[in-house]
């Protein structure tokens, strides 16, 4: 069965700082994407950033990069120079095989505040 | 617009009065999910579907059923609703299998009470 665990239930980050999100996974199967997503207050979920376990370079889109440690299970979320609209809750989310079809699992979230 | 149309955005309702969450993709996509959101538990797969007429049970499929008759659409049933199915549920959707990219596209959300 797959998990996905996100140790920190909130975090503070000074705007402009980076921060990085922690994101550990447990799962069988050799394909396996694993993918973050936003949700602000406002509740609608906006996906972040992907990778795929086969990929050897770590994902980059725009401020956000993943951190991925095969061998350790991790893929933590790096947010270079915060800005105050990154405060939201985030979730790190892993779905099987290495295509969208499968069943996904997602983390508790992490609760981001970006402080001015 | 692209976009994932879930109908009711809210819905107050009593214990075991039917209910139908609609959900609806312009996409194409052949891909389609229901979460549901609680407090503390991250979303939660209920069903998925990978194509037509093929359903398939997430982590949370009691109490729910879903039916995948068109590509488009996606509707959750909630046969005898419990104050434990209140919830925000989500529908997503992807392009499916032969792509990598990763992305679920989420409707809006729709808040259920059940009294």
């Amino acid at each position: 069965a797959q998990k996905i665990t996100q140790t920190q239930p909130g975090m503070f980050v000074q705007e402009k700082e980076a921060v990085t999100l922690d994101c550990t996974y447990d799962t069988s199967d050799q394909s396996y994407g694993l993918f973050w997503y936003k949700q602000p207050s406002s509740g609608e979920m906006i996906f972040l950033i992907y990778q795929g376990s086969y990929d050897e370079q770590n994902a980059t889109e725009g401020r956000y990069s993943l951190n991925f440690q095969k061998a350790r299970k991790s893929a933590n979320l790096v947010i270079s120079a915060s800005q105050l609209g990154d405060s939201a809750m985030y979730f790190c989310a892993m779905r099987e095989g290495y295509t969208n079809a499968g069943k996904s699992t997602f983390g508790d979230g992490t609760t981001l505040t970006v402080k001015p | 617009e692209a976009q994932v149309t879930q109908n009711p955005r809210y819905l107050i309702t009593v214990t075991g009065k039917k209910l139908t969450v609609t959900c609806s993709q312009n996409m194409n996509h052949e891909y389609m999910s229901w979460y549901r959101q609680d407090p503390g538990l991250g979303l939660r797969q209920i069903y998925y579907s990978m194509n037509v007429e093929v359903t398939d049970k997430g982590d949370v499929p009691e109490g729910y059923k879903v039916s995948r008759k068109e590509k488009r659409n996606f509707p959750l049933i909630l046969e005898s609703p419990s104050p434990n199915q209140t919830s925000l549920y989500f529908c997503a959707s992807s392009p499916g299998q032969g792509t990598n990219t990763g992305e679920l596209f989420f409707g809006e959300g729709s808040r259920l009470t059940v009294l």
